[in-house]
């Protein structure tokens, strides 16, 4: 089975400044990474997804993800957070012999501050 | 655009009492999905239909049950239900190698 672990469960950060979560899974097959946002009281809405191809992959909102193999990591990352990206962030994985179970991470709560 | 949609949003449930949360999905997909979100712990897998006529067990299976009615519904049965199913519900569903879509959640409180 597969698992994810996201190391902070809160990041606060200034308005402006950049900003990385991070993010790590287990598995013995490959893999398929996501991300999801939430904002309060909603369900959950896809950043971005990395299934194949380029490690670099770009999503929606200026945030962007990048797949390290060797670090088994998938970490999420914007140059410059604005107020409105204050949610919780989720990273997910599923593999190439179940790509339809999803295992999520506890989520990352990022706080922006003015 | 509907989606993939929950009812009811919020419930509160007094011990003991069974429920029926309900989900339906218009995208045509396979795979539907119940979680449930409780702080700390992120999104854990209840239960999961891979299609029609399946479903499986996943990470928290205990005090729940399931039924994938047809293709576009999947709902989620508390027979009796307890304090600690307390939690927000997240209904999903996914298609062919495409990322989960979600629901908006159903607020479930047990007193």
């Amino acid at each position: 089975a597969q698992s994810v672990t996201q190391l902070d469960s809160q990041v606060p950060v200034f308005e402006e400044a950049p900003v990385e979560l991070r993010c790590n899974y287990s598995s013995s097959v490959s893999v398929y990474l996501f991300w999801y946002v939430q904002y309060p009281n909603q369900g959950l809405q896809l950043l971005l997804k990395y299934l194949s191809g380029s490690t670099l992959v770009k999503g929606i909102n200026g945030f962007e993800a990048e797949f390290n193999k060797s670090q088994t990591s998938f970490h999420l990352r914007k140059p410059s957070v604005h107020i409105s990206d204050t949610a919780e962030y989720f990273c997910a994985v599923s593999s190439q012999y179940n790509f339809n179970k999803f295992y999520f991470g506890s989520g990352t709560k990022l706080n922006v501050k003015p | 655009n509907a989606g993939v949609t929950q009812t009811p949003k919020f419930q509160v449930l007094k011990t003991g009492q069974s429920m029926t949360l309900q989900c339906a999905q218009d995208m045509n997909h396979n795979s539907m999905y119940w979680y449930r979100q409780d702080p700390g712990m992120g999104l854990r897998l209840i239960y999961y239909s891979a299609s029609e006529g399946t479903t499986d067990k996943g990470e928290v299976p205990n005090g729940y049950n399931v039924s994938r009615l047809n293709k576009r519904e999947f709902s989620l049965r508390l027979e009796s239900a307890a304090p600690s199913q307390t939690s927000v519900y997240f209904c999903a569903s996914s298609g062919q190698e495409t990322e989960a879509f979600f629901g908006q959640g159903t607020r479930l409180t047990v007193v």
